[in-house]
């Protein structure tokens, strides 16, 4: 079945960038979106199609996708974006569903 | 403003079912897909089950073939996803997501979600 491999956490200072990784096979032609979960809420759309950010989102926040790594970077990390990240994307084989990374813990501290 | 409310969890059996419901407000519920997204305690989430503006299309991820179905009623802008032959390892918190999708180079659907219930909490423990 269909993987994508993120780190387990990246720990930043604030102010700092983070980078979180997620890596997929059919990455190249599929895209990929990032979800922001703080402990006990809801997952909250960061990043769209590989670079888009939805309305409301943080400018700090981006997102770009080379070959089969997609990266969201958070810049000038703030204490408020540490939280659970997943990546999501569908794979190659046309199933109708998706596949979610297996979540970074970004901490910012 | 979007607002899914997801209900109908709870403690059941392993081997019991319980009847997950959404309800949607703030857009025009017939004309997305919706989804199912689940979160096991502790864990990442896992896609469920999608289904298409109509109802006539149902997809589901391979651990709940057979054993889930998603619906959904337009006229009440309500997604419903009944759990039947539950096991320990469906505890979860359940999500109702809407779904929009694109279609790729080889004409194939794509599923994402944008926007998000609270989730409701399937706990199956004998």
């Amino acid at each position: 079945s269909y993987e994508l491999t993120q780190p387990p956490s990246v720990s930043v200072s604030p102010g700092q960038t983070a980078r979180i990784t997620c890596s997929g096979d059919a990455l190249p032609k599929k895209y990929a979106f990032w979800y922001q979960q703080k402990s006990g809420q809801a997952p909250v759309l960061v990043i769209q199609e590989d670079s888009k950010r939805p309305s409301g989102i943080p400018e700090r926040f981006s997102g770009s996708s080379s070959g089969t790594v997609a990266t969201l970077t958070i810049s000038g990390a703030q204490v408020e974006d540490e939280a659970d990240y997943y990546c999501y994307s569908t794979d190659s084989s046309g199933n109708h569903g998706g596949v979610f990374g297996g979540g970074t813990k970004l901490t910012v501290l | 403003d979007v607002q899914l409310v997801e209900s109908g969890g709870g403690l059941v059996q392993p081997g019991g079912s319980l009847r997950l419901s959404c309800a949607a407000s703030g857009f025009t519920f017939g004309t997305y897909w919706m989804s199912w997204v689940r979160q096991a305690p502790g864990k990442g989430l896992e896609w469920v089950a999608n289904i298409n503006e109509d109802g006539t299309e149902k997809y589901y991820v391979d651990s709940v073939k057979g054993r889930f179905t998603i619906s959904r009623d337009n006229s009440k802008n309500s997604l419903h996803l009944q759990t039947n032959s539950l096991r320990a390892e469906d505890t979860a918190v359940y999500f109702c997501a809407r779904a929009p999708y694109y279609y790729d180079s080889s004409a194939y659907y794509n599923p994402w979600f944008d926007c998000w219930g609270q989730g409701t909490l399937v706990t199956v423990s004998s």
